[in-house]
Formats: C-alpha cells, structure tokens, sequence
C-alpha cells in the first residue's frame, strides 16, 4: 500500500535559519504529493502541491520538488519565521477522488 | 479559498452513546468528502470516503456499523459514532474534494467519550 515517511520532531530552529524537513514516498503508479501545514488550533492548509515528477510546488517561501527518482518531496525555506511554527505534514494521493495518506508530521518550533 | 465546516468542534459523551457531527462545504458542492481520524501527536488515517448518494467505502479496520456515515446532499456528510467507547475518543476530521485535486479541511472535532 502507499506510506510517507517524514522526519520526526520536534524541529527547534532560530528565526532566520534554513529549513529542511524530509519526506520520502511508497506508492504505485504517479501520486499527486502534498505539503500540508496546521497551525495551532486551526484546521490542515494546503501549503503546496506537485503532480507529476520533476514539478516544483512553492508558496509563502517554501518550496519542495517531486523527485521520482530518490521518491521524495523535501519541504525547504530559506529563511524560517517565529510564524512558521506549526505542524507539517507531508501526503500523497493517487488523484481523483481518493484520500489522502499522510506522514506522522513534523512539529517546526521556531525561536526568536 | 473553499471552506468547510465541522460541527460541534468539541463534543463530551457518555460511554455507550451516539454522536453525530457535522461536516459542510460552504461555498462549493462536494460529491465527494473525507473522514479522517487523528490521535495526539499523530497523523491523520483515512477512515472513510463518504459520496453522496451512495454508501461510503471505508479503510480496512475501520468498522462500518460504528462509524455510520451518511452523505445526503452535495454540501453535507455527517459521521455518526455509535455506543461510543473511551477508545473512540479522538480527533476527527473531515475534508471535501473540489474536483481540482485538491482537498479542503474542516477544523476538526474533538471527541472525548467518558
């Protein structure tokens, strides 16, 4: 069946540092891939996506790319915020209407 | 962005009893909606893909007759916890498809059964 395997936390990073959190995939055939993040008390987000190999998903300063090759969708930033301080999960999909499997999240605190 | 919503977001029974919540697209039609439970400090596991019209399909170890599932409308799935146990106690949460690929959450439910 299909799995993600995310890095576990908690990640503790000081405001202004280099993020990468690590996601590596099991599937069958081409999944869509996911970077879901979910602020305290607030509901999951989608924060970027990719569909096909080689696509790069970017929003609000992340960024992750869809390796087949190595099956991995690393989350990275450049430059992380005390308001980056979440939980982030990694998920795929095969598409369409079906659900989505997610990684166990990574919890991002970011220290002033 | 398409919102959904849950309702209640908290709810406290009774060892033995049912509970009912609420999940709702709120400005898109949605044939298709998800149930997913997630434990503290956990991920979230697919319990049940809920379609209108017809019955819901669910995952492999989730039990149908305990988690009735019901999609009346295009706008509307409800997950009924039946003789709620202390182990059924968690967070549910529920996501609708807008045909583009992409899921939208509801903010959860957080059940905790006495």
């Amino acid at each position: 069946g299909n799995s993600v395997t995310q890095m576990e936390g908690p990640v503790t990073l000081s405001e202004e540092a280099f993020l990468t959190i690590n996601c590596t995939y099991t599937a069958t055939g081409y999944p869509s891939l996911f970077w879901y993040v979910q602020y305290p008390g607030e509901g999951l987000q989608l924060l970027l996506k990719a569909t096909k190999a080689d696509d790069k998903g970017s929003n609000k300063g992340f960024e992750a790319t869809y390796r087949k090759e190595t099956t991995s969708f690393h989350l990275e930033k450049g430059s992380v915020q005390v308001s980056d301080s979440a939980v982030y999960f990694c998920a795929l999909t095969r598409g369409g209407a079906d659900g989505l499997t997610f990684g166990k999240g990574t919890h991002l605190i970011i220290q002033p | 962005g398409a919102v959904v919503s849950q309702h209640p977001s908290w709810v406290i029974c009774k060892s033995g009893t049912s509970v009912k919540i609420e999940c709702r697209s709120l400005d898109f039609q949605a044939t298709t909606m998800f149930w997913y439970r997630q434990f503290p400090k956990q991920s979230l596991m697919l319990m049940a893909t809920s379609n209108e019209g017809s019955k819901a399909t669910y995952e492999q170890g989730v039990e149908k007759d305990k988690f009735l599932i019901n999609h009346a409308s295009l706008t509307l799935s409800t997950l009924t916890v039946t003789s709620a146990h202390p182990e059924d106690s968690s967070f549910y949460i529920c996501s609708a498809w807008d045909y583009l690929d992409e899921q939208y959450f509801g903010p959860g439910t957080r059940l905790t059964v006495t």
